[in-house]
């Protein structure tokens, strides 16, 4: 496709299971970023993804999320032992170049019951 | 290091008024900035962006912003609301020392009157 895609559209789970989004960026974008939006507030960045460099993790909010991207193209943000607070919508943004445009996917609504 | 402050957390006006969404921020080096749109139930979509061109920046939807450096605002303006353009509007800043991470508002909801 043209655009960033993400999957799933919408995540239901319960509290202490572990989660898996995807995200496949625009083909030949060599940055990807996964964002954050809980309601009622801004986007809060996770974590970015640039080539094959190590990735800047500084945004995660703790050891039970985590990210990789294989083969510098798709990428997957698990969740472990998922919480009520990590109900959030999770957005995936890719860019040809590390200071370039980001697009957006339509990211993944997940809800933690 | 950079912030973005949205003044107005809603913003009603009527349909065929003028919209005015206010933004601040601060950034120690030059910023790149952006306004993106979210409608209900959709993605992001980037309205316009500022990098160091023009000051006064032209987007889609008849909307445009000015760039002013010296009163550190970057205000999203449109001469005549419609109805489509309800929606949650994000002011962003960018800059080389936050890794060109996208730095975020926590948006303004613009509500449209009939």
């Amino acid at each position: 496709g043209a655009g960033v895609s993400q999957s799933p559209s919408n995540k239901v789970t319960e509290k202490g299971k572990d989660v898996e989004l995807r995200c496949d960026p625009i083909s030949g974008h060599t940055a990807l970023y996964w964002y954050r939006q809980s309601l009622g507030q801004g986007l809060e960045f996770l974590i970015y993804f640039q080539g094959n460099s190590a990735p800047d993790k500084s945004g995660l909010p703790s050891d039970r999320f985590s990210a990789e991207r294989t083969g510098g193209s798709v990428s997957t943000l698990t969740i472990q032992r998922t919480q009520q607070e990590d109900s959030a919508v999770y957005l995936c943004a890719s860019s040809l170049e590390r200071e370039g445009l980001q697009f957006f996917g339509p990211g993944t609504r997940l809800t933690v019951l | 290091a950079q912030s973005v402050t949205q003044l107005d957390s809603h913003v009603s006006v009527s349909e065929g008024t003028p919209v005015l969404l206010r933004c601040n921020y601060s950034s120690s080096y030059s910023p790149s900035l952006f306004w993106y749109v979210q409608h209900p139930n959709k993605g992001l979509q980037l309205l316009l962006k500022y990098t160091s061109a023009a000051t006064l920046v032209k987007g889609i939807n008849g909307f445009e912003a000015e760039f002013k450096k010296s009163e550190t605002s970057f205000h999203l303006t449109k001469p005549s609301a419609h109805m489509s353009d309800a929606a949650e509007y994000f002011c962003v800043v960018s800059a080389v020392d936050s890794n060109y991470q996208l730095i975020w508002g926590a948006g303004t909801k613009l509500i449209i009157k009939p």
